[in-house]
């Protein structure tokens, strides 16, 4: 059964830094890892999406690697800004390519001005 | 474009009650799938229709179903209503073919079961 643990649970870093968010997951027979904001009361906003054959995707001031083999991601913001305020969850398809994502926990993000 | 529109926002109800929640997909997309989200289990996924077919169900106990018109549009159904269904319940569409193609969620209905 897979398993998605993202850490930290909670991170707060003043305005222009950068930061790394974490993603690991337990069965690598993954079709893809994806990055998700969600803004409170609202749904899910998706950042990036990287292939299991792809090592990383950038937008923008986000970045994303994949280390399938160790079942690793991260998710790298940089420059923050107080609009990056958001919990920001990982989650991974399953090989058979069908639309069942597992998430992991999130982590909640403040970014102080 | 127009997103993924999920009706209605908040649903309030009782124990015992049943509620239909309803997902209109983005204007193309396929498959449609549901998920459940709460504070202590997080996002758990439910459901995927496509093609107004069934296509993978997660681990939820029968009194949650689903369905899917010609047009995409998705039902969700909870009858005999728990406590503990109280939670987001989020709709997602994608195109559909098993593709790296992303989800794209809608704003979800909050459901509040008293």
């Amino acid at each position: 059964k897979q398993e998605v643990t993202q850490i930290p649970a909670a991170l707060s870093v003043p305005e222009g830094e950068n930061l790394v968010l974490n993603c690991s997951f337990t069965d690598s027979a993954i079709y893809n890892l994806q990055w998700f904001r969600q803004d409170p009361g609202k749904g899910l906003t998706s950042l990036l999406l990287i292939q299991s054959s792809q090592r990383e995707q950038t937008s923008g001031r986000l970045n994303a690697s994949l280390d399938k083999s160790s079942g690793r991601s991260t998710l790298y913001i940089a420059a923050s800004q107080p609009g990056d305020s958001a919990t920001y969850l990982c989650a991974v398809q399953g090989d058979t390519g069908f639309q069942k994502l597992v998430f992991g926990t999130g982590t909640r993000l403040l970014v102080s001005p | 474009k127009a997103g993924v529109t999920q009706t209605p926002r908040y649903l309030i109800k009782t124990r015992g009650q049943q509620v239909t929640l309803s997902c209109s997909p983005i204007s193309g997309h396929r498959s449609v799938s549901w998920y459940q989200q709460t504070p202590g289990q997080g996002l758990q996924f439910l459901f995927e229709y496509f093609s107004e077919t069934q296509r993978n169900k997660g681990n939820f106990p029968g009194r949650f179903s689903g369905r899917q018109f010609s047009n995409s549009r998705s039902e969700m159904n909870v009858s005999t209503l728990e406590l503990g269904d109280s939670a987001l319940y989020l709709c997602a569409s994608s195109l559909g073919q098993v593709d790296n193609s992303p989800l794209h969620f809608g704003n979800g209905t909050r459901l509040t079961v008293t």
